[in-house]
């Protein structure tokens, strides 16, 4: 079946410096996968997305990376700042159901 | 700048009884969506609704669930007759296309006792 799962539930960094949230997906046909930041109380927030015929994508200070081969998606954040602290979903899709990943929750330690 | 709009944002309701959740999507977008999350857990697919119709339903949404876009602004989400299991927040979303970025709500969180 479908899953998108990721790594690590929890990352704690340090004010200042990068961040990576990876993110592992199970099925090849997904051709468009996001990123949401979601904070306490609030909906999703888009961050970034990339479709599948790239493998990479910049936004402002953060980066998607796609390795369709392994089926693995990864943000980078740089630059941490304490308002990056949240939790950061990705999400795959082939049809205009988005399946959403378990979460990381990013702490940035001042 | 636009959003999508939520109420209530609590809801409390008996088990068994009927609760309709509303949303005001974006005003240009076409696409309106309704997921939920329990509580510490991922964010789940309910349906995707466009040009008046279902395009997509997961297997929670059952006979249960109903979506409808009364008029030219709201799209609600019924759960007719309300379980335990059913307690979440509920997000409702919309989209300009089909494949693009989704605008979340700020949820209605659902509590059944």
């Amino acid at each position: 079946g479908e899953s998108v799962g990721l790594h690590l539930p929890t990352l704690s960094v340090q004010e200042g410096d990068n961040s990576i949230i990876n993110c592992a997906y199970s099925n090849s046909a997904s051709d468009y996968f996001i990123w949401y930041k979601q904070e306490s109380g609030k909906g999703p927030q888009f961050i970034i997305d990339i479709r599948s015929n790239m493998d990479k994508r910049q936004g402002q200070r953060v980066t998607v990376l796609l390795n369709k081969t392994v089926k693995h998606l990864s943000l980078q954040i740089a630059a941490t700042q304490p308002g990056d602290s949240a939790v950061y979903f990705c999400a795959e899709s082939r049809t205009y159901k988005y399946i959403f990943g378990t979460g990381t929750r990013l702490k940035v330690l001042a | 700048e636009p959003e999508v709009t939520q109420t209530p944002s609590h809801q409390v309701t008996q088990m068994g009884q009927e609760v309709i959740l509303r949303c005001v999507p974006i005003s240009n977008h076409l696409y309106f969506y309704w997921y939920r999350q329990i509580l510490g857990q991922k964010v789940e697919f309910l349906v995707s609704f466009y040009n008046n119709e279902i395009s997509e339903k997961s297997e929670i949404f059952d006979d249960q669930f109903s979506v409808e876009r009364p008029d030219g602004s709201n799209f609600t989400l019924k759960i007719r007759s309300t379980k335990l299991e059913d307690s979440a927040m509920y997000f409702c979303a919309s989209s300009e296309a089909g494949r693009g970025e989704l605008f979340f709500g700020s949820g209605t969180q659902l509590s059944v006792l």
